[in-house]
C-alpha cells in the first residue's frame, strides 16, 4: 500500500490559533480524505480532499473550519482555524487505493492537543 | 442513519487464546466492510477486508465473518498474541468512497 506521511506527528497549540497539517503520499492516488478521531472515539469524516477544487465536506464540518488544500495527485493539508480546546484530536489522512474494493489506508496521525 | 457499533467496548483474552471481536451494522446496501487495527499512538492499520458476495474471509491469523441475515460481522484473531493488543474497529462502505466507523473494540491480551 501507499506510504502515507504526515506532519507534525504532535503539537501543543495555543487557543485561537490555528494549524496547518500535511499529508504527503508516495504515489499519486486519486482519492484523499481527511478524517478526525476524538480522544478514545471512532473516526468521523471531515471531507474528501478533490485535487483542483473545493473539498467535499460532510455535514457538520466546514471549509471554515477546516480549510483543505489538494494541489496534486500526491499532497493535501488539513487547517484547524481558530483552534479551542475541542479541536484535540488526532487528525488522520486517508488514501483510497485501487483494488477490488474501495480499500482506504491512513497515514499515523497528526495528534494535536489544544490549550 | 446508518450505524456500525461493537458489541464489546473491551475484550481481554489469554496469550494463546482465540479472540472474537464483533460487529454489528444496519445498513442491509452496505456492500464491503474492513477490519481496522490501531495501536496507541499510531493511525488505523489495515488488517482484512470482505466484500458482501463473501461470508468468509482468512488471512494469517484472522479470519472475517459476515453475516448478511443478521448484519454481523466478526475479526477473529488466531493464537493471540501480545502484539495484538490495540483498539479494532470495523468499518462500512455504504457507496463510493464513504465509509462509516465502529466506535471500536480494545483488545488486551493477558501473558
Amino acid at each position: 500500500s501507499a506510504v502515507i506521511s504526515q506532519k507534525p506527528s504532535r503539537d501543543i497549540c495555543q487557543r485561537g490559533t490555528s494549524l496547518t497539517i500535511q499529508c504527503q503520499v508516495d504515489s499519486q492516488v486519486t482519492m484523499m480524505f481527511w478524517y478526525r478521531q476524538q480522544p478514545g472515539q471512532s473516526l468521523t469524516l471531515i471531507a474528501t480532499a478533490n485535487q483542483g477544487s473545493e473539498a467535499t465536506y460532510e455535514s457538520g464540518f466546514v471549509i471554515d473550519k477546516f480549510p483543505i488544500s489538494r494541489p496534486n495527485l500526491t499532497f493535501s493539508t488539513l487547517t484547524v482555524s481558530n483552534m479551542s480546546p475541542e479541536d484535540s484530536s488526532i487528525y488522520l489522512c486517508s488514501v483510497e487505493e485501487a483494488g477490488p474494493g474501495n480499500t482506504i489506508y491512513f497515514g499515523e496521525g497528526s495528534w494535536l492537543t489544544v490549550v | 442513519g446508518e450505524s456500525v457499533g461493537l458489541h464489546l467496548p473491551t475484550l481481554s483474552v489469554q496469550e494463546g487464546d482465540n479472540s472474537i471481536i464483533n460487529c454489528a451494522y444496519s445498513n442491509s446496501a452496505s456492500d464491503y466492510f474492513i477490519w481496522y487495527k490501531q495501536e496507541s499512538g499510531k493511525g488505523p492499520q489495515f488488517i482484512i477486508d470482505i466484500r458482501s458476495n463473501m461470508d468468509k474471509r482468512q488471512g494469517q491469523r484472522v479470519t472475517v465473518l459476515l453475516n448478511k441475515t443478521v448484519k454481523h460481522l466478526s475479526l477473529q484473531i488466531a493464537a493471540t498474541q501480545p502484539g495484538d493488543s490495540a483498539v479494532y474497529f470495523c468499518a462500512e462502505n455504504i457507496e463510493g468512497n464513504q465509509f462509516y466507523f465502529g466506535t471500536g473494540t480494545s483488545l488486551t491480551v493477558i501473558p
